[in-house]
């Protein structure tokens, strides 16, 4: 079946850092890859999509390429601030049948002044 | 404009009750989709909705959780015989179509405590 791996956490990280969160994932056919990011006290948010292979989803400074040879979708962002603490969920959807958004395990990121 | 809402926000109840927990999805939007997270956990897939009807609810995880759906907007999440295991936090997320590019919007969710 499909299925969503994400690099474990939690993360800690210090202010401008660069962060890389691993995302990989098990799927029939081209699935399209999303990022979710859960702010403390908020709902699920889409971050970023991609819907084919080697798109680029960006959004505040936020990127993940869609790599079809390494199942992957890592999220990058080259220097992150306080704010982006949060935990982040990377999702996949199938383009046939079931609409349904299947979900890696989250990773809390907690980024220090 | 308003987003998905959910309520209660928080709900407890004992072990072997009956609980309903209520989506009030975006309005106009046609999909909508229930998913449960546990602690630690990202959301799980529960049921998907294209108007009235259920399009898909392989995700329920046995008979005693149903989800209506009557009016083609405001959907009821419903779980008799309430274990323990059920405590989680229940999503609602509705989206314009139910296709593959229809973004869900999520709601804040219901965390239900069975004691």
């Amino acid at each position: 079946g499909n299925s969503v791996t994400q690099m474990e956490g939690p993360v800690t990280l210090s202010e401008e850092a660069f962060l890389t969160i691993n995302c990989t994932y098990t799927a029939t056919g081209y699935p399209s890859l999303f990022w979710y990011v859960q702010y403390p006290g908020e709902g699920l948010q889409l971050l970023l999509k991609a819907t084919k292979a080697d798109d680029k989803g960006s959004n505040k400074g936020f990127e993940a390429t869609y790599r079809k040879e390494t199942t992957s979708f890592h999220l990058e962002k080259g220097s992150v601030q306080v704010s982006d603490s949060a935990v982040y969920f990377c999702a996949l959807k199938q383009l046939q049948g079931a609409q349904k958004l299947v979900f890696g395990q989250g990773t809390r990121l907690t980024i220090n002044p | 404009g308003a987003g998905v809402s959910q309520t209660p926000s928080n709900k407890v109840t004992e072990k072997g009750k009956y609980v309903e927990l209520r989506c009030d999805p975006i309005s106009g939007h046609t999909a909508l989709y229930w998913y449960r997270q546990s602690l630690g956990q990202g959301p799980e897939f529960l049921i998907y909705f294209q108007g009235t009807g259920a399009a898909d609810d392989s995700g329920l995880p046995n008979d005693r959780f149903f989800a209506v759906r009557p009016e083609g907007s405001v959907s009821t999440l419903k779980i008799q015989r309430t274990e323990r295991g059920d405590s989680a936090v229940y999503l609602c997320a509705s989206s314009l179509t139910g296709t593959l590019y229809g973004e869900q919007y999520f709601g804040p969710g219901t965390r239900l405590t069975v004691t």
